[in-house]
Formats: C-alpha cells, sequence, structure tokens
C-alpha cells in the first residue's frame, strides 16, 4: 500500500521567518495531495491541497508544490505568525487516504 | 466540516466493555471514514465505507466493527477485543470514494475515548 513520509517531525522558526515541511509517497498511482493543520485537541482541518496534474498551488501566505517524478511534495509558509504553530499533516491518495507522520511547527515570537 | 457530527465527545469504558461512537453527516457525502489518532501521533485508518451496507478495513480495524445502514450514518463499535482503546477518534466522510478522484476528506469534532 502507499507509504507516506513526512519530514521533519519538529520544526521551530522565528515568527516571520518561512517554514517547509517535506514529505514523500510510494504510490505512483496517487493523484491528491492535501494538507491539514490539526491544533491541540482539534479536528484535522484542511489548509491547501494539491492534485497530479498541478505542480504548485498558493493561497496566500500558504504554498504546495509537487514533482510527480520523485515523489515528493512541500508545504511552504512564509511570513510565518505565532497562530500558525499547529501540528501539519500531509496526506495521499490512491486507493485511500494515507496521512505522513506529522510536523509540530512552533513559531517563536 | 460542520456537517459531521460525532458523539459523545468524551468517553469513559470500563475493562471488558463495548462502546460505540456515533458518527452522523448531513452533507450527502458518499464515502465515510474512521481514524484514530494516539498523543503526539499521526491518524491511522480504522474502517471505510464507500456505499451504504458495505465497508473495508483499514490498517488497524482489529478489536473495531462497523456498520453502514444509512448513508449518513456510521457508528464505530470499540469492542472488549480491542486492548488499548484510549485515543482520540476522529470520523470523516468525502463526495467520492477515494482513489476515483481524489476527493477532499472532511472530518468531525473527534471522540475522546479512555480506558478506566
Amino acid at each position: 500500500g502507499e507509504n507516506v513520509e513526512q519530514h521533519p517531525s519538529t520544526l521551530s522558526v522565528q515568527e516571520g521567518d518561512s517554514a517547509v515541511i517535506k514529505c514523500t509517497y510510494s504510490d505512483s498511482a496517487s493523484n491528491y495531495f492535501p494538507w491539514y493543520k490539526q491544533e491541540l485537541g482539534k479536528r484535522p482541518q484542511l489548509i491547501i491541497d494539491i492534485r497530479s496534474n498541478v505542480g504548485e498551488k498558493k493561497d496566500q501566505r500558504i504554498a504546495v508544490t509537487l514533482n510527480k517524478t520523485a515523489k515528493h511534495f512541500s508545504l511552504h509558509i512564509t511570513e510565518t505568525q505565532p497562530e500558525d504553530s499547529a501540528v501539519y499533516f500531509c496526506a495521499a491518495i490512491a486507493r485511500q487516504l494515507t496521512f505522513g507522520s506529522g510536523t509540530q511547527l512552533t513559531v517563536l515570537p | 466540516d460542520g456537517g459531521i457530527t460525532q458523539s459523545p465527545k468524551y468517553l469513559f469504558r470500563k475493562e471488558g466493555q463495548n462502546v460505540t461512537l456515533s458518527c452522523e453527516q448531513n452533507l450527502n457525502h458518499d464515502a465515510m471514514y474512521w481514524y484514530r489518532q494516539d498523543p503526539g501521533q499521526g491518524l491511522r485508518l480504522i474502517y471505510y465505507s464507500q456505499i451504504v451496507n458495505d465497508f473495508q478495513k483499514g490498517d488497524i480495524a482489529e478489536g473495531y466493527s462497523v456498520s453502514r445502514e444509512k448513508k449518513e450514518s456510521f457508528p464505530l463499535t470499540v469492542t472488549s477485543a480491542q486492548k488499548n482503546p484510549t485515543a482520540f477518534y476522529l470520523c470523516a466522510s468525502s463526495i467520492l470514494r477515494q482513489g476515483r478522484s481524489g476527493n477532499t476528506i472532511y472530518f468531525g469534532e473527534g471522540s475522546w475515548l479512555t480506558v478506566v
């Protein structure tokens, strides 16, 4: 089945800096890659997604890139703010949605 | 997300007891899912259902059971066979089954289950 690896597991950045989280996937049939943000004790919320026919997508301070050849995709957050602090999960869909293990992002004021 | 309702939010289970977590959605979604999340960990798929009266095991189905008698409802029973059930349980739904066209999954607010 699909295997999604996510790095790093923890990431600390200064407010205003950029943060990058990277994921790799194993199943070349995967065609949809969502990113979720989860605050402590709450449900994951979709923040951005990308489909396999697109290489990059941007929504304000958040962008996602996809390299199908290398089977990896990344989340980029620019101008980070303290409220960006949360756990971020990548995911990939082939037969079913498989999540990465998560990245705890801490934005230091 | 507001269209997926899980209950109860907090539940305590005694040893040897079965408990059922409710999940209802009014989004007219075809597919529904149950995920388990342990503290500081990712999400693991327990069961999923793409159509009424049909469901499939996920990665960690042992000790759990589900039913899908109605499109909007997908209850999860945590049986006494599940030896370590303390976790955060998330129900989710999507408009089409995964793998067909990659549709967004939306989550309920989750249920905390604790063994006492």
